[in-house]
């Protein structure tokens, strides 16, 4: 049962103009929001998080938008860098969680972005 | 600051021999999550362990286990090895167990087995 999707495989962009990445997720209980990015052969690196009480949050060139209503949550980037182009994987958590799922990261399946000078 | 820090690197073992793999969290982080990524996967959650006690668990066999000790290193050990392990592990860090907050990744041990 994949709880959270990425439904698009890969991503192909100009620089300078704006990447957007989608994910979304089934379970209604997830309530924080992760978005990472990972270079071959290195682990993933932290991007940027939301937690459900807001609908955005912005840091440099990277914005999360969430519409809960909708359990869609989808990454901007602007303007986007040859630098950028990586794996991007969402991942939803449950902020109070309990029992086995106690800091239990749920990830899709990742997009490949590239980014084209 | 040294981020998260696995070790090996790269390993190769041969079915039903057992592997133990290693983890060092960025300092001050009391917590470190281990998890399984296949090709073309996302990474699953394998045990999460904080202040030395497991608190979270994934859906794995039993013959994956996990400590974690006092200066909060922490390794994972898989017996019995299946061609079916074969993967990349990656251990994650972070301060009170994630919930609210990131959770750092190593590069990870990329495991083969034969």
């Amino acid at each position: 049962d994949q709880q959270v999707k990425q439904n698009s495989p890969s991503l192909s962009v100009q620089e300078g103009r704006i990447s957007i990445l989608n994910c979304d997720y089934t379970n209604s209980m997830f309530d924080y929001f992760l978005w990472y990015k990972k270079y071959p052969a290195e682990g993933p690196t932290f991007l940027i998080s939301i937690s459900s009480i807001k609908d955005k949050n912005e840091d440099g060139r990277f914005t999360v938008f969430l519409n809960k209503s909708a359990k869609h949550l989808s990454l901007h980037i602007v303007p986007s860098q040859p630098g950028d182009s990586a794996v991007y994987f969402c991942a939803a958590s449950l902020l109070y969680a309990g029992g086995t799922s106690y800091g239990k990261l749920t990830f899709g399946q990742g997009t490949i972005l590239t980014v084209h000078p | 600051d040294a981020g998260v820090t696995q070790s090996p690197t790269h390993l190769i073992k041969t079915r039903g021999q057992h592997v133990t793999l290693r983890c060092s969290p960025i300092s001050g982080h009391k917590s470190v999550s281990w998890y399984q990524q296949v090709l073309g996967q996302g990474p699953q959650f394998i045990f999460q362990y904080y202040e030395k006690e497991e608190r979270g668990r994934g859906n794995f066999p039993d013959r994956f286990s996990a400590r974690q000790f006092p200066n909060y290193s922490s390794e994972l050990n898989v017996n019995a090895l299946l061609l079916g392990d074969s993967a990349l592990y990656l251990c994650a860090s972070s301060t009170t167990g994630g919930l609210g907050q990131p959770q750092h990744f190593g590069d990870g041990t990329r495991l083969s087995i034969l």
